[in-house]
């Protein structure tokens, strides 16, 4: 079965320009999770889709927005991309709320120039 | 909210010793508590949580971690650490009514032979 599946891998962007991040979560896995890895910062979590319903956020600008498709897959977009937003983009599956045990992609390495 | 702390950024041991990583957190509300490890260049795995029950959990890889209420406390111990064991690892929280995940800074492991 294959786990959570992110892409691109990689990404290189300028400063200013829109970004879509892609996650397609484990078969069966209703709870998709965003979290942000920058140099220095650690984890950040960002953004929580359920049912197709954004559930939680984290304290990040209304720049950073997503959705939940009905296939439970997701999207991240970040407009108005900035040096800072250059991070590792981790998504999360769960089979349920409350990610007892979720499972993370590989991440998407973002790079702002 | 939750916050952990991770007190050590860095820790250097050779094969065969033991390990020990810390994890503090605060929380006015119950909390679930996890151990997260990442490799190099792959995303976060699942090494063991701590829900309810026994306050000692075990990992199939040999780690162990203790939920110490009193002292706020779930360090991460193993007896033997092999070259293999060198990778980043993140102590986690979550509030039982929240279902968001709050990660320390993370605890980098380099073992030498």
């Amino acid at each position: 079965e294959a786990g959570v599946t992110q892409s691109p891998t990689h990404l290189i962007k300028t400063r200013g320009q829109q970004v879509t991040l892609r996650c397609s979560p484990i078969s069966g896995h209703t709870s998709v999770y965003w979290y942000q890895q920058a140099l220095g910062l650690g984890l950040q979590f960002l953004l929580w889709y359920d049912e197709g319903e954004e559930r939680n956020r984290g304290n990040f600008p209304p720049r950073f927005s997503g959705r939940q498709f009905p296939n439970y897959s997701s999207e991240l977009n970040v407009n108005a991309l900035e040096l800072e937003d250059s991070a590792l983009y981790l998504c999360a599956s769960s089979l349920e709320p409350g990610n007892t045990e979720a499972f993370f992609g590989q991440g998407t390495r973002l790079t702002v120039v | 909210a939750q916050s952990v702390t991770q007190l050590d950024s860095q820790v250097p041991v050779f094969e065969e010793a033991p390990v020990e990583l810390r994890c503090n957190y605060s929380s006015s509300v119950s909390v679930y508590l996890f151990w997260y490890v990442q490799y190099p260049n792959q995303g976060l795995q699942l090494l063991l949580k701590y829900l309810s029950g026994s306050t000692l959990v075990e990992s199939i890889n040999g780690f162990e971690a203790e939920f110490n209420k009193s002292q706020t406390s779930f360090h991460l111990r193993k007896p033997s650490v092999h070259i293999s064991d060198t990778a980043e690892y993140f102590c986690a929280v979550i509030a039982v009514n929240d279902y968001k995940l709050s990660f320390g800074a993370g605890t980098t492991v380099t073992v030498r032979a």
